[in-house]
């Protein structure tokens, strides 16, 4: 594809349900980044990705969050018993490697009621 | 942990005033990025600096290293409507593939 695709653009969901986030990198992209936004904030670093493997979970809030990535490609941003708190915007980001340009992706509107 | 402060947090400008957003570190940086972020939209990179003193120009951007490279400054010149957004500085933390954003600075330009 030409960028970073992310689904759902938005998602609603009710205290307590589990909610998965998926980003598709570009394409050769081998360094994958999830980081979450709230209202008027900067980014939040969650986790990085090279190839499969997660080097840095450092970011992710709570043993709630999960994310994997398979076959070098697409990651699931996964969270269980939605809280609140959670509500924000999800972002995706790829590059070609390490410490290279990063580019990110329209990002996922959560919402949890 | 690095932190970078930005400031300030908000700017409202009229079309064709100057404008100036502000990165600072207490530790000593070995880069620093700056992104824009359009409202409703994604980050998107503007530029990478990493030696002391450097200034790099884009049109009417300015972006600048501070000498000891505690610091960064974006300077837009006669600014358009175009230039409305959120506009973040952003360090690699040393020894790590974390990428730690400030708070950002966000842009209003009145027609």
């Amino acid at each position: 594809g030409a960028g970073v695709s992310q689904s759902p653009s938005n998602k609603v969901t009710e205290k307590g349900k589990d909610v998965e986030l998926r980003c598709d990198p570009i394409s050769g992209h081998t360094a994958l980044y999830w980081y979450r936004q709230s209202l008027g904030q900067g980014l939040e670093f969650l986790i990085y990705f090279q190839g499969n493997s997660a080097p840095d979970k450092s970011g992710l809030p709570s043993d709630r969050f999960s994310a994997e990535r398979t076959g070098g490609s697409v990651s699931t941003l996964t969270i269980q018993r939605t809280q609140q708190e959670d509500s924000a915007v999800y972002l995706c980001a790829s590059s070609y490697g390490a410490r290279d340009t990063q580019y990110f992706g329209p990002g996922t509107r959560l919402t949890v009621l | 942990g690095q932190q970078v402060m930005q400031i300030p947090q908000y700017q409202h400008v009229q079309e064709g005033e100057d404008f100036t957003t502000y990165c600072n570190s207490s530790t000593t940086l070995s880069n620093i990025q700056w992104y824009k972020q359009r409202p409703g939209g994604h980050p998107v990179f503007l530029i990478q600096l990493v030696k002391s003193g450097e200034v790099k120009k884009q049109k009417r951007l300015t972006f600048q290293f501070g000498e000891a490279k505690k610091n960064s400054s974006l300077h837009i010149t006669a600014t358009q409507t175009t230039d409305v957004g959120t506009y973040f500085c952003a360090v690699w933390m040393d020894s790590s593939y974390k990428l730690i954003f400030g708070s950002g600075t966000r842009l209003l330009v009145r027609p």
